[in-house]
């Protein structure tokens, strides 16, 4: 069965202090993993996708990486505004086009 | 430009009671998903549009649960009877070519729609 599982569900940090995400996931055949940030309230908003083993992708203070079994989202000296849920997805080859989700990991950056 | 937009931003119904869902996708998006979140779960999905075609309904939590779509428009996602645990916030997203295109295109979401049954 194709899933995902996301650690920590709760990160505290510091403003300044990086930290990694983890997303780790199980499917038949990979077609993208992706990474969403999700306010109080809002609907998710599309950060990255990545394809393949070794890829890496950059945006601010995020940097997203993909091995064959698991993706990290690196966040370098976060700021108060960088506080959100961040939630992986991926998309199986032979799915419908849907996304599976984890449960998200809950970043408070505090200043 | 616009993106996803849906409407209620907030629902409360009564037990028993009909509700109907609506989701605008972005402009020239030929994919829409429905996508429900329910409190401390992770987004379950519901059902997949291509063009007005759903190609398969089997992630509709019930019978009670039903979806169409205008074209490549509006779609609407309606739920009859509605039970208590149906509260969840019901989420739309749209892609540029859904499975057509070949590739994982990007899924834009709407800000959801919170329903809660009393």
């Amino acid at each position: 069965e194709d899933q995902v599982t996301q650690s920590p569900e709760a990160l505290r940090l510091q403003e300044g202090e990086s930290s990694s995400l983890n997303c780790s996931y199980t499917v038949s055949g990979l077609r993208g993993l992706f990474w969403y940030r999700q306010d109080p309230g809002k609907g998710p908003e599309f950060l990255f996708t990545l394809y393949s083993a070794g890829e890496e992708k950059e945006k601010e203070r995020l940097k997203a990486t993909l091995t064959k079994k698991e993706s990290f989202l690196h966040i370098t000296a976060p700021k108060p505004e960088d506080s959100a849920t961040y939630l992986c997805a991926v998309q199986a080859r032979g799915s419908q086009g849907n996304l599976i989700f984890g449960k998200g990991t809950k970043l408070s950056v505090k200043p | 430009g616009a993106g996803v937009s849906q409407s209620p931003s907030n629902k409360v119904t009564e037990k028993g009671k009909d509700v109907e869902l609506r989701c605008d996708p972005i402009s020239g998006h030929t994919a829409l998903y429905w996508y429900r979140q329910r409190l401390g779960q992770g987004l379950e999905f519901l059902i997949y549009f291509q063009g007005n075609s759903a190609p398969d309904k089997s992630g509709l939590p019930s019978d009670r649960f039903s979806a169409e779509r205008t074209g490549e428009s509006v779609s609407t996602l309606t739920i009859q009877r509605t039970q208590q645990e149906d509260s969840a916030v019901y989420l739309c997203a749209s892609s540029l070519a859904g499975l057509a295109g070949g590739w994982a295109d990007t899924q834009y979401f709407g800000p959801g729609t919170r329903l809660t049954v009393l």
